[in-house]
């Protein structure tokens, strides 16, 4: 069985700062790993996903994460945020050997100010 | 490509009443998701098709929902004899075949309010 957590409900950055997202799993195996993005009335958009291929992973919109098995974690980055980056953000995992069922965190609300 | 559409965007009903859902996947996407999503909550998988076979259904998925994708194409959820536990962002999603780690393209949602 898989889970994710993602700690801190609620995350407050003055524009230019570091965002910094945590995102912990739980899996036997590591899983495929995501992270999401949910501008108010707007579908979820992918941010960036860890396949295997390279444990630093780039996204869009400037944002990166970084898969680390020894700390079973998979934290989301940016390094200055803009009033833009204002919406709520999902990490979610897959196991490698599904058909892709996501399950995702209980979300962190990113709030950007001046 | 045109995305995934959703209608209504917006549902309110009564409790009791039975409720109908449409989800318009990318044309040349085979596979179709539906998940559910509470206040401050992620969301929730509910059931996935493959073309027009649903192969997949969470336990979430009570009987009184029941979700179809005639022909592979578009899919509708209904929800019959609505509670108000029932209130939430129903979410469709697509993808292309394909591995675990396949992107899954979002529709708007359609948010339901049950009184």
């Amino acid at each position: 069985a898989q889970s994710v957590t993602q700690l801190g409900s609620h995350v407050s950055v003055s524009e230019g700062a570091l965002v910094l997202l945590r995102c912990n799993y739980s899996s036997s195996v590591p899983p495929y790993l995501f992270w999401y993005v949910q501008y108010p009335n707007q579908g979820l958009q992918l941010l960036l996903k860890y396949t295997s291929a390279a444990t630093l992973v780039k996204g869009i919109n400037g944002f990166e994460a970084e898969f680390k098995k020894s700390e079973t974690s998979f934290h989301l980055t940016k390094p200055s945020a803009h009033m833009s980056d204002a919406a709520e953000y999902f990490c979610a995992v897959s196991a490698t050997d599904s058909w892709g069922k996501l399950q995702f965190g209980a979300g962190t609300q990113v709030v950007v100010t001046p | 490509d045109t995305g995934v559409s959703q209608n209504p965007r917006h549902k309110i009903t009564k409790r009791g009443q039975n409720v109908t859902f449409r989800c318009d996947p990318i044309s040349e996407h085979n596979r179709l998701y539906w998940y559910r999503q509470t206040l401050g909550q992620g969301p929730e998988f509910l059931t996935y098709f493959q073309n027009e076979a649903q192969l997949e259904k969470s336990r979430l998925l009570s009987d009184r929902f029941s979700a179809e994708r005639p022909k592979g194409s578009f899919s509708t959820l209904e929800i019959q004899r609505t509670e108000q536990g029932d209130s939430a962002m129903y979410l469709c999603a697509s993808s292309p075949s394909g591995t675990g780690n396949t992107k899954q393209y979002f529709g708007p949602g359609t948010r339901l309010t049950v009184t």
